[in-house]
């Protein structure tokens, strides 16, 4: 069936370092894929979301990349400070439904 | 705008116990989730609503019902509730855009844990 594998599981980085999340997906057919932020007791927050039309997007300190080819896409975050301690979650959504695969998560650890 | 609220935020039950969880949203979404999440396994759909009145079976439906009130509110029941059932319970909605596929709107969450 549909499946997202996001790794790794835990990443620690001292702050000021970038971290990078990756997922692969494995329905070639998914055209949108969004990445959230989870903090301690909230909901996820939707942070950044590519389109399968375009390569990269950017929104200040945060970048995801998209390579249709292999079916990966990135989360970049640079000079990451402690508030971008959280756990991450990537999708992938196929057209026609309504419905998300999400990865199992990262927890991102800055270290001050 | 508030957008999505769960309530309660958290509830404590006995095995065999019923209980409805609600969910309201004031974006005007079609679309409505419901979520577990369990420690290492991410977020798990149990049910979804595509539109007002239709309703359809996500991952891991067993031991839940849903209802799609209106276009504001979806509601999850679990009518006798057992210890596996432990988990943060998350409600999503989510518009249709012009542009294809929108991103999904969660709440904060119900945690509720079944003794």
């Amino acid at each position: 069936g549909e499946n997202v594998e996001q790794h790794p599981s835990t990443l620690s980085v001292q702050e000021g370092d970038s971290a990078v999340i990756k997922c692969t997906y494995s329905d070639s057919a998914s055209n949108y894929f969004p990445w959230y932020k989870q903090e301690l007791g909230k909901g996820p927050q939707l942070i950044i979301d590519i389109r399968s039309n375009v390569g990269e997007k950017k929104d200040q300190r945060i970048a995801v990349t998209l390579n249709k080819t292999a079916k990966h896409f990135s989360l970049h975050i640079t000079e990451t400070q402690p508030e971008d301690s959280a756990v991450y979650f990537c999708a992938a959504s196929p057209p026609g439904t309504y419905k998300y695969i999400f990865g199992t998560g990262t927890r991102l650890k800055v270290l001050a | 705008n508030a957008g999505v609220t769960q309530t309660p935020k958290f509830q404590v039950l006995k095995t065999g116990q019923s209980m409805t969880l609600q969910c309201a949203q004031d974006m005007n979404h079609n679309s409505m989730y419901w979520y577990r999440q369990d420690p290492g396994m991410g977020l798990r759909l149990i049910y979804y609503s595509a539109s007002e009145g239709t309703t359809d079976k996500g991952e891991v439906p067993n031991g839940y019902n849903v209802s799609r009130l209106n276009k504001r509110e979806f509601s999850l029941r679990l009518e006798s509730a057992a210890p596996s059932q432990t988990s943060v319970y998350f409600c999503a909605s989510k518009g249709q855009g012009a542009t294809g596929n929108q991103p999904q709107h969660f709440g904060d969450g119900t945690r509720l844990s079944i003794l």
